[in-house]
């Protein structure tokens, strides 16, 4: 089936450590963001991608990295330097960005200790 | 930039109700879309609504994009419905901007 797969779904880290997060779609969208979403608000964006070898920063992109190598891959990783990393992180896609018609991946769970 | 509202915030309802969801939004948009979070935080896409009205089941949405609001209707409420409510619309820039969400319970 068509879709966008994140993992892992819960991912457990101390503090300092960086953590990646795998995000990968076979819809063959040219588009991928990825969004932060604390208890009880809605979503931030921190990064996107509107082709491959290009992305752009969102609204809360430091302490974030990303990379695009391959259409279907858009990796996120939380490094030390984000303040405050325990969050939900959703990866999305669309086939076109100025379209903004938005699907989601089921989302990572990150909880650092 | 565009300010995106929803409303009510929170909506408590029984089995079998009707409720009417409300996003305005400030300024012309390019697109709007409706989304669910269930409680385990997956967000499901439920209309692609730049204006006029759509139908799926017991959902449909209606935009008025020149009054600058968009209703999502949900008739006889299961508990399955029950979750968070967004509305993002697409501004002059191609960024989505996202409402605070309308936070939906239904009991049995």
């Amino acid at each position: 089936d068509g879709g966008i797969t994140q993992s892992p779904k819960y991912l457990f880290r101390k503090e300092g450590q960086n953590v990646t997060l795998s995000c990968e779609q076979n819809l063959n969208h040219d588009a991928m963001y990825w969004y932060r979403q604390d208890p009880g608000q809605g979503l931030r964006l921190i990064y996107y991608s509107q082709i491959v070898n290009d992305f752009q920063k969102g609204d809360i992109a430091e302490g974030y990295s990303v990379s695009r190598e391959k259409k279907e891959s858009f990796p996120l990783t939380v490094t030390s330097a984000q303040k405050n990393p325990t969050a939900f992180y959703l990866c999305a896609s669309s086939t076109q960005p100025k379209t903004g018609e938005l699907f989601f991946g089921e989302g990572s769970r990150l909880t650092v200790l | 930039g565009i300010q995106v509202e929803q409303s009510p915030p929170d909506l408590i309802l029984q089995e079998g109700a009707n409720s009417t969801l409300r996003c305005n939004f400030s300024d012309s948009v390019n697109n709007l879309q409706w989304f669910h979070q269930n409680p385990w935080g997956q967000l499901i896409n439920l209309f692609y609504i730049p204006s006029g009205t759509k139908q799926n089941g017991r959902l449909s949405a209606t935009t008025v994009a020149t009054e600058r609001y968009s209703l999502l209707y949900i008739s006889s409420s299961q508990t399955t419905d029950s979750g968070v409510y967004f509305c993002a619309v697409l501004d002059s820039n191609y960024q989505l901007i996202w409402g605070a969400g309308t936070k939906l319970i239904i009991k049995p």
